[in-house]
């Protein structure tokens, strides 16, 4: 898993509760990337991050958002989680300043009650 | 933004036979078209990947073919087994085109079935 680690791997909450995620690599790669996978939707970008403290939204970022303080950390919040967020939750990263390849983590499984 | 449609959604073949997996891309400027394999329970895996300077691409039995002027893609499975069932999924990549910043765009994928 191109040493990403993701954690937790599993995990339930109630409705309203906040939830963060957390994505950790050890390879210090700039780039970092949060996915969401759900039946019928592919894989959708939620947020990515080009460097620490510097992130921008993807095409379902509402109801997340992210933080990056350290290289190897890249943590996704929910702030207040719906039933709609129930999901897996992938972190990717790309090695190269020129070059398009993402490699993913092993994913969190998230279900919200 | 950039859309990438997949097909089939499911394909079910017979070991030893081959497995072709078609997607479509609305953007002309994409320019990096990787696939992934996903394991049941595990994150996606680059398989093959392929630039939109080169026609073919081979990987012992994994090929993908490119045409820029129809935006279609595909992956192409020959001689299959059964450690090839998984959902395989296809993308699309503008690189740094319009502030794109190499963000990816996936197909919804498609369910592959090797009977033994």
């Amino acid at each position: 898993d191109a040493g990403i680690t993701q954690s937790p791997r599993h995990k339930v909450t109630e409705t309203g509760t906040p939830v963060t995620l957390r994505c950790h690599q050890t390879e210090n790669h700039r780039y970092m990337y949060w996915y969401r996978q759900d039946p019928g939707h592919g894989l959708r970008l939620i947020h990515y991050s080009y460097g620490v403290k510097d992130t921008d939204k993807g095409e379902v970022s509402d109801g997340y958002s992210v933080s990056r303080s350290k290289t190897e950390d890249f943590l996704l919040t929910l702030e207040s989680a719906t039933s709609s967020q129930t999901s897996v939750y992938f972190c990717a990263i790309r090695p190269g300043l020129a070059a398009e390849t993402q490699y993913f983590g092993p994913g969190t499984r998230l279900l919200v009650l | 933004g950039e859309n990438v449609e997949q097909h089939p959604s499911t394909l079910s073949v017979q070991e030893g036979d081959s497995a072709v997996i078609k997607c479509t891309y609305s953007d002309s400027a994409s320019n990096y078209f990787p696939w992934y394999k996903q394991e049941l329970g595990k994150g996606p895996q680059l398989i093959i990947d392929i630039r939109s300077n080169v026609g073919e691409k081979k990987d012992q039995r994994i090929a993908v073919t490119l045409n820029k002027t129809a935006k279609h893609f595909s992956l192409h499975i020959t001689e299959t087994q059964p450690e090839d069932s998984a959902v395989y999924f296809c993308a699309a990549s503008m690189g740094n085109s319009g502030g794109s910043n190499y963000k990816l765009t996936f197909g919804k994928g498609t369910l592959l079935t090797v009977n033994p």
